[in-house]
Formats: structure tokens, C-alpha cells, sequence
């Protein structure tokens, strides 16, 4: 039990459509940051947010983007869904100023299917 | 960009022996490495770490080797039990905030009664 829970587990869209998930960080965490895991292989960074402003992006097109809020929680969008979107979607929630990466808590993820 | 691998999708090893995952990493610029273990179902947890400055971290059964002139670790399990039976990702980290932390494709790790 991580403290870290995501909304919805499970989503099906049909291409071109548009997409929120949702985050909901530990309390007091001011990190969090999205990771994109394809089939078969390892989470993939798609950006951070700290404080509410992105601190970091991996390689993603601007069609994903995201949101911070206040109350630690957060949203992953993406826009115009492709086939190759369909992941499971996992946020991680840190307090940066504790310093180290073993502070990350993830969530269990949401899957995404598009079709 | 792979920077992360895990060569081995699968190991299957007997309860009580020793189970060793291997991971390589391209970037010399990774200062910070880490296991994650993940359940079904559930999101990847933290299991063990080692920093660039440090050849070994020690954890009651899991100790974690890093040779950095073959840019190479590994994570040692002893004694396996099958409540480790998990997929184990590898992961490497430029800075201590998480920043574009890059993960390898995970290895399935089965630890038989």
C-alpha cells in the first residue's frame, strides 16, 4: 500500500478520441510523475510535475500533457489517441526535497486500450 | 533509446538457492540505480539502491553489485523464497529527483517450492 491511487484501473477509447487519467499522490508529496508501460516492457518517463509547473519531459509528443493541483492531485491527457497509446499508465508520487529516488511511490496504474 | 537493459525476460530458480538479475546501462552520465519489484495488479515498489560512488548495498537478502567500468548490475537474491516471485525492473537515474529515471524491460522472476 503505496498511498499513491490512480482512476480509473481499466479505460477502452476508439482512436482520435481524447483521454484524462488521474492521480492522487501521498499527502505532502509536491512530485509526480508519469511513466508510460507499453506490453512486454519497462515504464517509459513521460514528464514530472513540481509544484504544479513540468520539471522534466521524456520523449513525448505534446499531444500528452498534464496538470498539478493543490490537493496533491494530478491528470495525465492525452489528446488525438493512436493505437501504440494502449499502456498501462503509472504515476509516481515523491517529496523532493527528501532527495533520493527510492522515495517514489507508485500507483497501480491505469490501462488504457485504445482501438 | 534503450539505455536500460535486462537481457533475461525469465528466471526460474529453486526456493532457498540464489537468484542473480542482471541489467546493463549505456549512459555514464546514470549516478543513481535502483530495483523495483512489481506485483499483478499492482505498481512497481522500491527495493534496493546503489549510488555511482558505491560498488555494493547490502539488504538483509538482497544485495545489489555495481561494476561501472562494464556498466553493469546486478541484484542478488539469497535465499530465494517464492514470495519473490515478482517481475524485477532495473532502473537508472541521472539525479537524486527522479528526473527521467529509465527503466529496463523487467525480468520474471519464479522462485519454486
Amino acid at each position: 500500500e503505496t498511498g499513491v491511487t490512480q482512476s480509473p484501473t481499466h479505460l477502452i477509447k476508439t482512436r482520435g478520441q481524447q483521454v484524462t487519467l488521474r492521480c492522487s499522490s501521498q499527502s505532502g508529496h509536491n512530485t509526480v510523475s508519469w511513466y508510460q508501460q507499453a506490453l512486454g516492457q519497462g515504464p517509459q518517463f513521460i514528464f514530472q510535475y513540481y509544484r504544479e509547473e513540468e520539471n522534466g519531459r521524456g520523449n513525448f509528443p505534446p499531444r500528452f500533457s498534464g496538470l498539478q493541483f493543490p490537493n496533491y492531485s494530478s491528470e495525465l491527457n492525452v489528446n488525438a489517441l493512436e493505437l501504440d497509446d494502449s499502456a498501462l499508465y503509472l504515476c509516481a508520487s515523491s517529496l523532493a526535497a527528501q532527495g533520493t529516488p527510492e522515495t517514489q511511490y507508485f500507483g497501480p496504474g491505469t490501462r488504457l486500450l485504445v482501438l | 533509446d534503450q539505455q536500460v537493459k535486462q537481457n533475461s525476460p525469465s528466471l526460474s530458480v529453486q526456493e532457498g538457492r540464489i537468484s542473480i538479475l542482471n541489467c546493463d546501462y549505456t549512459n555514464s552520465m546514470f549516478d543513481y540505480f535502483l530495483w523495483y519489484k512489481k506485483y499483478p495488479a499492482e505498481g512497481p515498489t522500491f527495493l534496493i539502491s546503489i549510488s555511482s560512488i558505491k560498488d555494493k548495498n547490502e539488504d538483509g537478502r538482497f544485495t545489489v553489485f555495481l561494476n561501472k567500468s562494464a556498466k553493469h548490475l546486478s541484484l542478488h537474491i539469497v535465499p530465494s523464497q517464492p514470495g519473490d516471485s515478482a517481475v524485477y525492473f532495473c532502473a537508472a537515474s541521472r539525479d537524486y529527483n527522479n528526473n527521467d529515471m529509465r527503466f529496463g524491460a523487467g525480468t520474471r522472476l519464479t522462485v519454486k517450492p
